[in-house]
């Protein structure tokens, strides 16, 4: 079975400039997470998904980010204009069963996001 | 605020010895914790996991205690092996909310 797959693995753009990362989830698994770690840092929630609706998208630092999950599958993250405190890793993961359901998220490796 | 901490950003040990790995948290609504694994340019990887009703529990060499009074949890693992040499995260969360993760400690394991 596939795992979790991301896309780029690294991408390197100037500060105004538009990314978007792409995850595709374990086939069937309804719950898709993102994920940013910066620094080093903690692992920070961004949103989740169930199926193609966002569940919870506290995470989100501002407007400048926008995630899809059109019909349930992959989903797109775009950071647009991008700014330099936006660089860091971006992990994707996803699950069978949500938070509160004793779920453990599987994760993707990873984008390396670097803003210059 | 940060609500799960791992206040050992590295540790050493040497092959065949314990390693203990500690995590505090600040919430405690959190019912449920897991400990992630990550090797150099991958994802983090589930290990083992503890709902908050109970205050060990074990799979082979790894095992993850609970001391809910204490709002801490460490992770042993024994015998330590090279190949266990990662930076492993401590997560946690309260049930239909999302994952807290701390900012992780590096192990290394010295043959």
């Amino acid at each position: 079975e596939a795992g979790v797959t991301q896309f780029p693995s690294h991408s390197v753009i100037e500060k105004g400039q538009t990314v978007t990362l792409r995850c595709d989830p374990i086939s069937g698994h309804d719950n898709l997470y993102w994920y940013r770690r910066v620094m080093g840092k903690e692992i920070k929630f961004l949103l989740h998904f169930v199926k193609e609706s966002k569940q919870d998208e506290s995470g989100m630092p501002n407007n400048r980010f926008l995630a899809e999950r059109t019909g349930g599958t992959y989903s797109t993250l775009k950071v647009q204009p991008a700014e330099l405190e936006d660089s860091g890793v971006y992990f994707c993961a996803s699950s069978q069963r949500g938070p509160g359901q004793g779920n453990e998220q599987y994760f993707g490796p990873g984008t390396r996001l670097t803003v210059t | 605020d940060q609500q799960v901490k791992q206040n050992s950003p590295s540790l050493s040990v040497q092959e065949g010895r314990i390693s203990i790995l500690n995590c505090d948290y600040t919430n405690s609504m959190f019912d449920y914790f897991l400990w992630y694994k990550k090797y150099p340019a991958e994802g983090p990887t589930f290990l083992i996991s503890i709902s908050s009703i109970k205050d060990k529990n074990e799979d082979g060499r790894f095992t993850v205690f609970l001391n809910k009074s204490a709002k801490h949890l460490s992770l042993h693992i024994v015998p330590s092996q090279p190949g266990d040499s990662a930076v492993y995260f401590c997560a946690a969360y309260n049930y239909g909310q999302n994952f807290v993760f701390g900012p992780g400690t590096r192990l290394s394991v010295l043959p």
